[in-house]
């Protein structure tokens, strides 16, 4: 089945450093992707997110790269906010006809000033 | 952009009463409705799929009889937790898919319902 892998937070980081939470996925056929966000006391709220092998989505200076051959999608961010402290879920959606998504577990992200 | 409201936020409720979760898009049409489960530390779980006039879609181990779905209108969706017990304590949260042109995969989530069951 279907399975996605994140590290595990709390990550803590300062103001202006630069940012990578990684994740993995198991899937068969070829899944999208996606990165979600939840700040506190939100629902989740898509990030970004890429449908085939070699595309990169982004948004708000967060980036991630569909890679086939390592099964990864990793969210990187050049300088991070204090705004942007949150819990990111990685997820995909199969290639087949279901809807629901796979989740990570989550990392919370904290930024320091 | 599209909105999902849940209703309630928390509720705590004795061991063996019912308890009805409502699901919204406040403004969008979704024709599809999803129900996840989260317990802490762990990542959101599909319990089931709803469409608009049709019987849920539950995946493996979720017991539909236990959790009823009820998906009526364009725009709710309901999650009754029958004969409630204090394992079914969690964080459930909904999501809506529009149908609307440029939306393709994206679910819009609603902010999740506390459950603590006594």
């Amino acid at each position: 089945g279907n399975s996605v892998t994140q590290m595990e937070g709390p990550v803590t980081l300062s103001e202006e450093a630069f940012l990578t939470i990684n994740c993995t996925y198991t899937a068969t056929g070829y899944p999208s992707l996606f990165w979600y966000v939840q700040y506190p006391g939100e629902g989740l709220q898509l990030l970004l997110k890429a449908t085939k092998a070699d595309d990169k989505g982004s948004n708000k200076g967060f980036e991630a790269t569909y890679r086939k051959e390592t099964t990864s999608f990793h969210l990187e961010k050049g300088s991070v906010q204090v705004s942007d402290s949150a819990v990111y879920f990685c997820a995909l959606k199969s290639g087949g006809g279901a809807d629901g998504l796979t989740f990570g577990k989550g990392t919370h992200l904290i930024i320091q000033p | 952009g599209a909105v999902v409201s849940q209703h309630p936020s928390r509720v705590i409720c004795k061991s063996g009463t019912s308890v009805k979760i409502e699901c919204r898009s406040l403004d969008f049409q979704a024709t599809t409705m999803f129900w996840y489960r989260q317990f802490p530390k762990k990542s959101l779980m599909l319990m089931a799929t709803s469409n608009e006039g049709s019987k849920a879609t539950y995946e493996q181990g979720v017991e539909k009889d236990k959790f009823l779905i009820n998906h009526a209108s364009l725009t709710l969706s309901t999650l009754t937790v029958t004969s409630a017990h204090p394992e079914d304590s969690s964080f459930y949260i909904c999501s809506a898919r529009s149908q609307a042109a440029g939306r393709y995969n994206e679910q819009f989530f609603g902010p999740g319902t506390r459950l603590t069951v006594l």
